[in-house]
Parts: structure tokens; C-alpha cells; sequence
């Protein structure tokens, strides 16, 4: 056990719809990482936060968005899905960032949340 | 942009026999090379990392070696046996910026 929670572990919904995924980090972590899997494909990163502030985007959509919380818990919404957006959705943390240069962002995955759109 | 390239995408070896999967990185501000496994159905797990100011780092049957100059990495797993069969994943990031990104993955297959 990572630590990191991660709800539901699996939602099942039709295209157009919209569903918010939800992701407690360790006790003390302030970043937060989302990432995106597809079956069989490699974790594509979508975006992180770091003490509430959003810190690194990557490939996630217009039709998704993040938010951590003042509690550190986040959640990423989905809208408008499509079947393309099924996939298993992992939230990491990480140790905060100090400045001069570490800690170095190791991550700890939660379980995922496996998104079925039909 | 930035990028992490891994091969194979796919190993078999038979069990005793050692692993080698390799990564390139593009952002030359890259400090920090850690590498997961992940097995059918479960989370990533970070099984070792090395730092910048390493060459080489050893952990039992795992080591990486890092050439900072080619910008490249490479996970060694000696002496396989069928429970390191997973997906591994090699991935780079830089502690002054936030984001990591992981290589496309290698499956490795161990045959008893």
C-alpha cells in the first residue's frame, strides 16, 4: 500500500458525459500527478500540483481539468467523454520540492481508477 | 518538447538469464532517472532511481548505469526469475521543473 487513495477503482459511464475522479496523496505529500494509461500503452502524464497550485501540464485535453484542494486532495474532471477516454487513470505523490534542488519527486502511485465510457 | 524514448518494447528471456532495457532522454536539465515496474493490473512501483551525480547504482539483482554525456540509461536485471515479469518503465525529470516523463514501456517475459 502506496499511501496514496484513489476513488472510485472503477466507473462505468456514457460518451458525453461528464465524471470526477478523486485522489488523497500520502500524509505530507503536496505534489500531485495525474497520468492517463491506456490497455497496453505507457503512462502519459496530464498534469500536476504542487500545495494547491498548478505546476506542469502535459497532454491532458481542454475537455479535462484538476484541481488539488486546500486539504491536498485533488480530483480530475472528465467532460464530454468519448470512448477514447476509457482508460485506467493513476494519481502519484510526492514529497514536497525544497529548493537547492531535492528532494527528487519520487513518486508513489495510488491503485487507479479503471474509467469504462460506452 | 520533451522525450523519453525506451527499448525493447517487449523482452523474453528464460529465468537465470539477465535483462537489459535502455532509455534516452532528450532534456539535458534531466537530474533524476527513476525506473517503476509494473505488474498485470497494479499500480507502478518504483523499484530503483539514480541521481545525476551517479554513474551506477546497484540493488541486489538490479543495477542502472547512467551516461549523462549520451543521455542515456539502462536498467540490468541479473539472474531472472518469473516474478519480475512486468512492465518497466524508464522515466526522467528535473527537480527544478515538475514533470516526469516516462518511456512508452518494456515487457519483460521470464520462462521458467
Amino acid at each position: 500500500d502506496s499511501g496514496v487513495t484513489q476513488t472510485p477503482k472503477h466507473l462505468i459511464t456514457a460518451t458525453g458525459q461528464r465524471v470526477t475522479l478523486r485522489c488523497s496523496p500520502r500524509s505530507g505529500d503536496l505534489s500531485v500527478y495525474w497520468y492517463q494509461q491506456s490497455l497496453d500503452q505507457g503512462l502519459q502524464f496530464l498534469i500536476q500540483y504542487y500545495n494547491g497550485e498548478e505546476r506542469a501540464k502535459g497532454n491532458i485535453l481542454e475537455r479535462f481539468s484538476a484541481q488539488q484542494f486546500p486539504d491536498l486532495h485533488s480530483e480530475l474532471n472528465l467532460s464530454s467523454l468519448e470512448l477514447g477516454d476509457s482508460a485506467l487513470y493513476f494519481c502519484a505523490s510526492s514529497e514536497n520540492l525544497r529548493s537547492g534542488g531535492g528532494p527528487y519527486n519520487e513518486q508513489f502511485f495510488g491503485p487507479g481508477t479503471r474509467l469504462t465510457v460506452l | 518538447g520533451e522525450n523519453v524514448e525506451q527499448h525493447p518494447s517487449t523482452l523474453s528471456v528464460q529465468e537465470g538469464d539477465s535483462a537489459v532495457i535502455k532509455c534516452t532522454y532528450s532534456d539535458s536539465a534531466s537530474n533524476y532517472f527513476p525506473w517503476y515496474k509494473q505488474e498485470l493490473g497494479k499500480r507502478p512501483q518504483l523499484i530503483i532511481d539514480i541521481r545525476s551525480n551517479v554513474g551506477e547504482k546497484k540493488d541486489q539483482r538490479i543495477a542502472v548505469t547512467l551516461n549523462k554525456t549520451a543521455k542515456h540509461f539502462s536498467l540490468h536485471i541479473t539472474e531472472t526469475q518469473p516474478e519480475d515479469s512486468a512492465v518497466y518503465f524508464c522515466a526522467a525529470s528535473f527537480t527544478g521543473g515538475f514533470k516526469t516523463i516516462f518511456g512508452a514501456g518494456t515487457r519483460l517475459f521470464v520462462k521458467a
